[in-house]
């Protein structure tokens, strides 16, 4: 069964935590995405991968990290240099460069407490 | 700058009606322009693909449609379902071979019984 999960679905936080969102494809796609969406406003991509070992950062960068170490995998590290980190983030992969379509997962909702 | 915005914000309508959700974008050089049905709480998938030379694309209920020289681009919903509600959002791609995808804010359709 091929596609893309995140997990967990629902996460919370204490402020000055670091936490880790986990991101896995079976598609074989190269490319690998993190947006964050908040209410009012279209995705912000934070962090993209178009091979394994390397990652550029997208607009919103700041406060968070990435890894790249298996094709399958992009886990994303919330820091507790992000301000304000409560969101929906979602993960996408795609065969290639831009244009391909992208394949979303189903989101990780994270909750500063 | 690229943007694409999207109109209207949100929308209410009668299971059964038809509706249309427009999309703007100032993307060059333009590559595609994708349409995403996004349920709540959930990851976005793809309802539509729209390159330059296409003017029209049908997938069941829905129909898309894009004018590349004002740059416009619609979502024709017909007949429609409950299931409908959702978030819509257009994606324009950037030819430039890069990540970039440029996200509307969506339009946020809401069917009642």
């Amino acid at each position: 069964d091929g596609g893309i999960t995140q997990s967990p679905k629902y996460l919370f936080r204490k402020e000055g935590q670091n936490v880790t969102l986990s991101c896995e494809q079976n598609l074989n796609h190269d490319a690998m995405y993190w947006y964050r969406q908040d209410p009012g406003q279209g995705l912000r991509l934070i962090y993209y991968s178009q091979i394994v070992n390397d990652f550029q950062k997208g607009d919103i960068a700041e406060g968070y990290s990435v890894s790249r170490e298996k094709k399958e995998s992009f886990p994303l590290t919330v820091t507790s240099a992000q301000k304000n980190p409560t969101a929906f983030y979602l993960c996408a992969s795609s065969i290639g460069r831009g244009g391909n379509e992208q394949f979303f997962g189903p989101g990780t909702r994270l909750t500063v407490l | 700058k690229n943007q694409v915005e999207q109109s209207p914000q949100s929308l209410i309508i009668l299971e059964g009606k038809n509706c249309t959700l427009q999309c703007n974008y100032t993307v060059s050089p333009f590559s595609n322009l994708r349409w995403y049905k996004q349920d709540t709480g959930r990851g976005p998938v793809s309802l539509t693909i729209m390159t330059f030379s296409e003017n029209t694309k049908s997938n069941g209920r829905y129909t898309a449609t894009l004018d590349a020289d004002t740059k416009q681009s619609s979502l024709h919903i017909t007949a429609s379902q409950l299931s409908d509600s959702a978030s819509y959002i257009c994606v324009v791609s950037a030819a430039s071979g890069t990540y970039k995808y440029i996200f509307g804010t969506g339009t946020r359709l809401k069917v009642l019984a």
